[in-house]
């Protein structure tokens, strides 16, 4: 398997200017996880969807950000209008979920998104 | 007070000393994770348990419950395990496998 796919890899975008991040979970994972990376703090998990349906989106800072996973294959989060404090690393992870048991996550490359 | 915390920040050994790394947690947990972040970013889980302890290689990593303990160690520590190693905690709740994360512990191996 070709792991968790992200694109793009880096991104460099004016403030105020749409962007979206896509993912591509490992096939078979029913969970998908987007976090947030940033110097000041840390890893953060912005929202998870289980079976495709978002479980837990209290992460999400604000209404300029929004994830979508129509299918079990892609997910994407999307920021509209972008603003310089979002700059940061954002990672895609999946894993095979079932309730009341944990499993181990795989995480995508990342992307690095500069908002200038 | 973050829920997981992490000790050392920073640690920086010579090549071939054992390393050990800390993670407290103040939360009921399912299960932690231990995950390494290379200099390029990129994440990978190293390692899930419940219980007792896991080896994987020359790494280990043990959790104690009742005292909400973990800790990771690298024996014959090498400059390719120079990297942020990030402690995290999920709590399974009807399913949501929501990740909390410790602010990681930065290593740094010296030839």
């Amino acid at each position: 398997d070709a792991g968790v796919i992200q694109s793009p890899r880096h991104e460099v975008t004016e403030m105020g200017q749409e962007v979206t991040l896509r993912c591509k979970p490992i096939s078979g994972h029913n969970s998908l996880f987007w976090y947030r990376q940033t110097m000041m703090r840390g890893l953060e998990l912005l929202i998870y969807f289980n079976n495709n349906v978002p479980i837990d989106d209290s992460g999400m800072p604000e209404d300029r950000f929004s994830a979508k996973m129509p299918n079990a294959s892609f997910s994407t989060l999307k920021i509209q209008p972008s603003e310089p404090r979002d700059s940061a690393v954002y990672f895609c992870a999946s894993s095979f979920t079932l309730p009341t048991d944990s499993y181990e996550q795989y995480f995508g490359p990342g992307t690095r998104l500069t908002v200038t | 007070k973050n829920e997981v915390e992490q000790s050392p920040q920073n640690l920086t050994a010579q090549e071939g000393e054992f390393i050990t790394i800390n993670c407290s947690y103040s939360v009921g947990i399912s299960a932690l994770h231990w995950l390494q972040q290379h200099p390029g970013g990129g994440i990978v889980s190293l390692f899930m348990l419940s219980s007792g302890k896991k080896k994987h290689g020359r790494l280990i990593a043990t959790i104690n419950i009742q005292e909400k303990h973990s800790s990771l160690h690298i024996t014959a520590s090498h400059p390719r395990d120079s990297a942020v190693y990030i402690c995290a905690v999920s709590r399974s709740n009807f399913g949501n496998e929501k990740l909390t994360f410790g602010t990681g512990t930065r290593l740094t191996i010296i030839p």
